[in-house]
């Protein structure tokens, strides 16, 4: 089983669209959680910290169950400059451990 | 610019010739890890050095390879003899706590 599993898509929508991306992964004892963005041959950028009780950033949500090993974003009222990669990470045991990433989602939003 | 700097940004090198890619971290960072990213791959961890310490090399081929960050100057991730299987994204990330932040990454092309 792979560390961390993606549906690598892609996913196409219109403008407006709500879509959700879902992940999982393997090690039940990672600590933190992250969703990151990656444009075309860019660096990776991070949207958003995952939380168990849940978080929303504008028109992005993130949760996370950890009996499932489950990750989610929401993304709602999608733009074009949406248009990405999405990267599903997570951390080790303890703070200061590698990023372990998924191969990552493709969203592509059409006008 | 207050962000992770990495240099050179495209770097093309012939089989047999060695490649030395610099990282310098956010100011007040004082971890660093590299990642590779091979083509139409996810990001995967390499190394993880604090100032004059490797943390954990796990992800580092153990031919060819090193890393050092010293106490003065960037971090350098260096690659001897090179081979085509070598070309990739080469992204440096820094943290002071938790959340990393990349680098725009280097890309090594082996001719």
């Amino acid at each position: 089983r792979k560390e961390v599993e993606q549906d690598p898509g892609p996913f196409n929508v219109p403008e407006g669209a709500t879509v959700a991306f879902n992940c999982t992964y393997s090690n039940s004892a990672s600590q933190s959680f992250f969703w990151y963005r990656q444009d075309c041959r860019k660096e990776p950028k991070l949207l958003m910290s995952v939380y168990s009780s849940g978080n929303e950033d504008g028109r992005f949500t993130a949760q996370l169950n950890r009996a499932s090993q489950y990750i989610s974003l929401l993304i709602r009222d999608s733009k074009l400059s949406d248009s990405a990669t999405y990267l599903c990470v997570v951390n080790g045991a303890q703070a200061g451990t590698a990023l372990i990433f998924g191969k990552g989602t493709t969203l592509s939003v059409s006008s | 610019n207050a962000g992770v700097m990495q240099n050179p940004r495209h770097l093309v090198r012939r089989r047999g010739q060695e490649a030395r890619l610099r990282c310098s971290p956010m100011k007040g960072h004082s971890h660093v890890y590299w990642y590779r990213q091979l083509p139409e791959e996810g990001l995967k961890f390499m190394v993880y050095l604090q100032k004059e310490n490797i943390i954990d090399e796990s992800g580092m081929p153990k031919e060819r390879f090193s890393a050092e960050f010293p106490k003065e100057g960037p971090s350098i991730l260096r690659i001897q003899q090179v081979v085509r299987g070598d070309s990739a994204a080469y992204f440096c990330a820094s943290s002071g706590a938790n959340e990393q932040f990349f680098g725009p990454g280097t890309r090594l092309t082996v001719l």
